[in-house]
């Protein structure tokens, strides 16, 4: 699997749209982006994922770049419940999920 | 409708001894996978079961051993364990292998 990159914290208000990149410069050509959340001590949870068009959920949205090297993931409208660790995956489909140190998301009121 | 449940939730060992970790998967759910997770990292993939075959299998010792039953639930057995065994280990079901897994609570594992 690819490897990603996030940055390891970032803080977002609450009500504002919460913005989340990550890196995956050596994605290759069918590897989807995966995007789980894991709020403290529970399990991760589904969030959303793509192959190259942006998609769009009740959670979320995710923006691929054309070239398919990076992505952002948006929370359009952060709330407290949102404070969790962000983790980008990159996959093909049947392969293990590989997680790595994610981004610890503060939503601040 | 149920998610993935995980039992037990909690559970205490001493160096040594052994554990059977399970897991049910969602209804309809074919293929299920274990992760360990210590404290500070991400999840670390353990295995992955379909249709009762094992799929993939990460870098764990042998001591580490699992199964799928007919329900497509599962089983996570352990060996032998070791202080540094003691981690959130996780459960997570998809339809096939190749589609979004959904996780459980996990069952959070001491050894003393």
């Amino acid at each position: 699997d690819a490897k990603t990159t996030q940055p390891p914290s970032m803080d977002c208000a609450e009500g504002r749209a919460a913005n989340l990149p990550c890196n995956h410069s050596t994605i290759s050509g069918n590897e989807y982006v995966y995007w789980y959340r894991q709020i403290h001590s529970q399990g991760p949870q589904y969030i959303i994922h793509g192959l190259k068009n942006n998609e769009t959920n009740e959670m979320a949205s995710l923006i691929i770049t054309e070239d398919r090297k990076s992505s952002t993931l948006i929370l359009p409208h952060a709330t407290l419940r949102d404070t969790a660790v962000y983790y980008c995956i990159v996959r093909v489909g049947g392969q293990k999920v590989t997680f790595g140190t994610g981004t610890k998301l503060q939503v601040i009121p | 409708d149920a998610g993935v449940t995980q039992s037990p939730t909690h559970l205490i060992k001493t160096r040594g001894q052994h554990v059977t970790l399970r897991c049910s998967p969602i209804s309809g759910h074919k293929s299920v996978s274990w992760y360990q997770q210590v404290l500070g990292q991400g999840p670390q993939f353990i295995f992955q079961y379909y249709e009762k075959e094992e799929r993939g299998r990460g870098n764990f010792p042998d001591r580490f051993s699992a199964r799928q039953f007919p329900n497509y639930s599962s089983e996570l057995n352990v060996n032998a364990l070791l202080l540094g065994d003691s981690a959130l280990y996780l459960c997570a079901s998809s339809f096939i292998p190749d589609r979004e897994q959904f996780f459980g609570p996990g069952t959070r594992l001491t050894v003393l």
